[in-house]
């Protein structure tokens, strides 16, 4: 198994510019997340998802989307790219909850996209 | 707001000593906590992790404790090794049917030879 894959690895956008990050796992997790990681600051919420079809806003939503098109894949995307919103992005997955209670509560981090707008 | 942080930001601890980071949690109603290891250039890591209706459990050289009195939970490692250098994360969590976690700022460990 792979567990969580992130893609780009690294990328360099001008403001203005647009992008998608991919996540993938191949875990069948029905739960994904993104997170951004800012100096000082932890890991925040953007968006996550519950299940193939879903999404919801985290902490941070602003500035980006999100789509679950397919179970495995999480997608993020930015439609014009901000020098704030120059960061590390970790995408994530977890097991779901059966009968109410949760299967395991352990995220699984994908190794991160550093991401730099110019 | 429900937050989540921790007393230190840094920690070095000489080779083969035991370490304690500490991280202090605000929402009551939060019954799961998890740390979190990230190493430079790495995502984070699971570690351990505990039910409120505990207050202590050991994995392989760690021990977390949980005081829900004062809302505190502590990582304990055991034996310290070089590549226990890394930021701990503690993250919590409400189950009210939601996997949200909420995450501290971290602590960096710094394990001196």
């Amino acid at each position: 198994n792979a567990g969580v894959t992130q893609t780009p690895k690294f990328r360099v956008l001008k403001t203005g510019q647009s992008m998608t990050l991919l996540c993938a796992q191949d875990m069948n997790h029905e739960y994904m997340y993104w997170y951004r990681q800012d100096p000082g600051m932890g890991l925040r919420l953007i968006h996550y998802s519950v299940g193939e079809g879903t999404t919801a806003k985290g902490e941070v939503p602003d500035g980006y989307n999100v789509s679950r098109l397919k179970k495995q894949n999480f997608l993020l995307g930015l439609e014009s790219a901000a020098p704030s919103q120059t960061s590390v992005y970790f995408c994530a997955s977890s097991y779901s909850e059966s009968g109410g209670v949760p299967q395991a509560n352990e995220q699984f981090f994908g190794p991160g996209t550093r991401l730099t707008v110019l | 707001g429900e937050s989540v942080g921790l007393h230190l930001p840094t920690l070095s601890v000489q080779e083969g000593d035991n370490s304690i980071i500490n991280c202090a949690y605000s929402n009551s109603a939060s019954d799961y906590f998890i740390w979190y290891k990230q190493e430079s250039g790495k995502g984070p890591q699971f570690i351990i992790d505990i039910r409120s209706n505990m207050d202590k459990r050991q994995g392989q050289r760690v021990t977390v404790l949980l005081n829900k009195t004062v809302k505190h939970l502590s990582l304990q490692i055991a034996a310290t090794q070089p590549g226990d250098s890394a930021v701990y994360f503690c993250a919590e969590k409400s189950n009210f049917g939601n996997e949200k976690l909420t995450f501290g700022t971290g602590t960096r460990l710094t394990i001196i030879p």
